[in-house]
């Protein structure tokens, strides 16, 4: 089945810890994103990229860093720079970057502080 | 830039009845999108339902339902004959170009369905 897999599940850093988040997807998806959620609250963008070795900043993207060597993978690193990282992360694929094309999105990994 | 707002934090409905989650939306685009997102505990993001702007008719989904009135910007989800496996966070979003085509996301509506 195609989908898109996110690991790990939950994840602990250290202070002044580099992580990084996993994200790949095998729906032949053009575009993919990296959401952050803090509690009770929505959705807002990290990062995006519409192709290979391309990508841009998204509302919130101090802080974080991003890859796109494959079309598969987009892996998302919490920096040490990042000072409030815990949260619940969620990785979204799209067809291609357009208006009528929906985000479908893995199941997510909770990043706490140790 | 565009904001999308839900004015109900939480909700509840009694299992086989109705219930309806409101969403308004600020935008001088002319043509977007606008979609429900379901996030069950398991915390996975479920796309419910979708509508294109320019098309009137509201869209359906089996037992999930659109009011689009894009006049007063607003984008209402109907459930009907709600289930236990409905219980979850609804989120309305906002697709359109002057944000790149990114999705824009409201706070959220905490749905509780009650046997």
């Amino acid at each position: 089945d195609g989908g898109i897999t996110q690991s790990p599940k939950y994840l602990f850093r250290k202070e002044g810890q580099n992580v990084t988040l996993s994200c790949e997807q095998n729906l032949n998806h053009d575009a993919m994103y990296w959401y952050r959620q803090d509690p009770g609250q929505g959705l807002r963008l990290i990062y995006y990229s519409q192709i290979v070795n391309d990508f841009q900043k998204g509302d919130i993207a101090e802080g974080y860093s991003v890859s796109r060597e494959k079309k598969e993978s987009f892996p998302l690193t919490v920096t040490s720079a990042q000072k409030n990282p815990t949260a619940f992360y969620l990785c979204a694929s799209s067809i291609a970057q357009s208006r009528d094309q929906p985000q479908h999105f893995g199941d997510g990994t909770r990043l706490s502080i140790l | 830039a565009q904001t999308v707002t839900q004015s109900q934090p939480e909700m509840s409905v009694q299992e086989a009845e109705t219930v309806t989650l409101s969403c308004t939306y600020d935008t001088s685009e002319n043509n977007y999108y606008l979609f429900w997102y379901k996030q069950p505990p398991s915390r996975q993001m479920i796309l419910v339902i979708r509508q294109e702007a320019y098309k009137q008719q509201n869209a359906t989904e089996n037992r999930f339902s659109v009011n689009f009135q894009k006049a007063a910007k607003s984008f209402s989800l109907k459930i009907s004959d709600s289930q236990l496996g409905d219980t979850a966070m609804y989120f309305c979003a906002f697709k359109g170009v002057s944000a790149g085509n990114m999705l824009t996301f409201g706070g959220g509506t905490r749905l509780m369905v009650k046997p």
